[in-house]
């Protein structure tokens, strides 16, 4: 049971708009930035948006974050098969002095 | 370039002993927090431990805390983690990764991540 609760799964149409949620608390995205990582099958995890809502140089502006209160969100728009892959939120968590991830979810471009 | 490689990986029986090595290159070591998660067969990210650029702040998640030991060595550019009394379920790829971002840790981000080592605990 990951502390950060992510839907396991999520998809859409190419060109369409989807939303990954990441639901926390008050010790974790309550207080602390988010950061999303984006992992294709079989390589290592890459930064893919850093403190709540920045992009790393060489990620495409299609990509977006957001947070609010205990929650955050990645969106993506105008999506595209080369989206396809596993998306993770993380946070520090001030209670168990320590990182949490979101247990992942699984993008599916239909 | 900004590089993170992983080695140490391997089989071990349960209750036995692995140390993990990461070697950094492409940037200034001694400068960076520095970071162990881990990824268990089909599952998701699970954080393990994270070292300060000094060694000055330690910490572990509870599930290896008491077993597991993050160090580094600044001269050889080098972070390790010994894994000590390893279980079935300590079985996953461990990545190391750095840590970039503000002042305290709370505004950091793990970039890059290296390429990962297999850890096989089994009889």
């Amino acid at each position: 049971q990951s502390v950060l609760t992510q839907p396991p799964s999520a998809s859409g149409t190419p060109g369409q708009r989807v939303t990954i949620s990441c639901s926390g608390s008050s010790s974790n995205i309550g207080t602390n930035i988010v950061n999303w990582y984006q992992q294709f099958p079989g390589t290592a995890p890459k930064l893919l948006i850093y403190s709540n809502n920045q992009r790393p140089s060489g990620v495409p502006d299609r990509f977006s974050g957001s947070k609010s209160g205990t929650s955050a969100s990645l969106a993506i728009s105008g999506l595209q098969s080369e989206d396809e892959a596993d998306y993770y939120c993380a946070a520090w968590d001030d209670s168990l002095n320590g990182w949490v991830f979101g247990g992942g979810t699984k993008l599916t471009v239909l | 370039e900004v590089q993170l490689v992983e080695s140490g990986g391997g089989l071990v029986k349960p209750g036995g002993s692995l140390r993990l090595s990461c070697a950094a290159s492409g940037f200034i070591f001694s400068t960076q927090s520095m970071n162990w998660v881990r990824q268990a067969p089909g599952k998701g990210l699970e954080w393990v431990s994270s070292i300060s650029s000094t060694s000055g702040y330690i910490h572990y998640a509870d599930s290896v805390r008491g077993r597991f030991t993050i160090s580094r060595d600044n001269a050889k550019n080098s972070l390790y983690l010994q894994m000590n009394s390893l279980r079935a379920e300590d079985t996953a790829v461990y990545y190391c990764a750095r840590e970039k971002g503000g002042t305290t840790m709370p505004t950091h981000w793990f970039d890059p991540w290296g390429q990962g080592t297999l850890v096989t605990v089994s009889s």
